[in-house]
């Protein structure tokens, strides 16, 4: 059964400060995804990783992909504000029709 | 373009009722797929459908089902409701899914049984 663990869980930061989310798990997947969630909305689309040393960057964040370690990082950069939320990271597992996801990190970033 | 759309939004039930949500994908997309989010389990897969067949489906019991219809619209459906059940149940749109394309969510329907 396909595991994955997020950690930190709970992250308070200051702006201007850099930091990062590490997502582990525990079979084999080469597609991962990270999404972000506002309290009492919906999934946001963020990243998606597809190969080995995939990496991407959209403003403040960037994600990368680790399939021999099975690790993925989400890296934060000059934190502001806006970037609380909670942060999800999810591995499609080899029938390729599911999602198992992290337990979650919920950001908080303080000026 | 319109996103995944869910209906109703929000719901009050009795225990022992049940429930039918609805989903509508994205235009063009062909698999829909249903999770359960709660405080305690996070989110939890509950199946995924593409071409009106079911797929995949996650551990839950067998009062949890669902269908897909020829426009790829989803409906899920819960019945003899119980308290553990309330949740936010999110439906996720993708063109064909286990390609790596991406996934996305609509707003969600979240649910309360008393």
């Amino acid at each position: 059964e396909l595991k994955v663990e997020q950690n930190p869980l709970f992250l308070s930061m200051q702006e201007g400060k850099n930091y990062t989310i590490y997502c582990n798990y525990s079979t084999t997947s080469d597609r991962l995804y990270w999404y972000r969630q506002d309290p009492g909305k919906s999934l946001e689309s963020l990243f998606v990783l597809l190969s080995n040393g995939a990496v991407k960057q959209e403003g403040r964040l960037m994600a990368s992909l680790d399939t021999k370690a099975r690790l993925s990082t989400l890296h934060i950069t000059a934190a502001v504000h806006d970037l609380s939320a909670t942060y999800f990271c999810a591995v499609e597992d080899t029938s390729g029709s599911r999602l198992t996801f992290g337990e979650g990190t919920q950001l908080t970033v303080n000026p | 373009k319109a996103g995944v759309t869910q209906t109703p939004r929000y719901l009050i039930k009795t225990r022992g009722q049940q429930v039918t949500l609805s989903c509508s994908p994205i235009s063009g997309h062909r698999s829909v797929s249903w999770y359960q989010q709660t405080p305690g389990q996070g989110l939890q897969f509950l199946f995924e459908y593409f071409s009106e067949t079911q797929r995949n489906k996650g551990n839950f019991p067998g009062r949890f089902s669902g269908r897909q219809f020829s426009n790829s619209r989803s409906e899920m459906n819960v019945s003899t409701l119980e308290l553990g059940d309330s949740a936010l149940y999110l439906c996720a749109s993708s063109l064909v899914w286990g390609s790596g394309t991406e996934a996305f969510f609509g707003q969600g329907t979240r649910l309360t049984v008393v």
